[in-house]
């Protein structure tokens, strides 16, 4: 009864290699979310989709982007990683009504180490 | 968001409750308080949340003083899978981010 699925759980990339995290979700909530989490720190917010309106935080990189094909999926693609971006990467969903947004549900994250 | 301040650690011996407590004085009429955990290497987990009143489900129960500067999240019966790091967090029901902050780190001891 999984309800926000991440692959793969445990990624390597090489520096500078693109590398495509993915998130599904089956709670057909409105809104997901990408959240960078690196070591003994707490999750940070990238950006989130708002049914197909994309919100970027104001200190995301250009470096990560993420793509929504459809209710049920969300990408988060990094174009060039670097040393810095090893981390965990946690997609939540929730619904959204309006100006309010619920309580967030979240995956078991992808961990993503640069070479 | 408001601010929250919760102590860096605490320990609970496994079967007992343990209160995790959250000061957030500068709290607004309009801000729930929510509690999510974080086991360690997995993603956090929703606990629960409230406006005003005090709240009960499943997995715990949250305690809202009157004037709302602080509430208590308890878990009646630990155990040792409740070993996590729990965050307070203030929000409005507008807005999408969660601030985590630092958390309690939670040991549930045998």
């Amino acid at each position: 009864d999984a309800m926000v699925i991440q692959n793969p759980r445990y990624q390597v990339t090489q520096f500078g290699k693109p590398v495509t995290l993915s998130c599904s979700q089956t709670l057909n909530h409105n809104v997901m979310y990408w959240y960078q989490q690196k070591s003994s720190q707490a999750p940070k917010l990238l950006f989130h989709y708002y049914d197909k309106d994309f919100n970027n935080e104001a200190d995301t990189p250009d470096n990560f982007q993420s793509r929504r094909p459809n209710t049920s999926f969300c990408f988060l693609d990094i174009r060039s990683p670097g040393l810095g971006d090893a981390a965990m990467y946690l997609c939540a969903t929730s619904r959204g009504e309006g100006t309010a947004t619920y309580e967030q549900y979240f995956g078991p994250g992808t961990r993503l180490t640069v070479t | 968001d408001a601010k929250t301040t919760q102590p860096t650690s605490m320990d609970c011996a496994e079967g007992r409750a343990a209160n995790l407590p959250c000061n957030h004085s500068t709290i607004s009429g309009n801000e729930y308080v929510y509690w999510y955990r974080q086991i360690h290497s997995q993603g956090p987990q929703y606990i629960i949340h409230g406006l005003k009143n005090n709240e009960t489900n499943e997995m715990a129960s949250l305690i809202i003083t009157e004037d709302r500067k602080s509430s208590t999240l308890i878990l009646p019966h630990a155990t040792l899978r409740d070993t996590a790091v729990y965050y307070c967090i203030v929000r409005e029901y507008s807005g999408y981010a969660l601030n985590f902050g630092k958390g309690t780190s939670l040991l549930v001891t045998p």
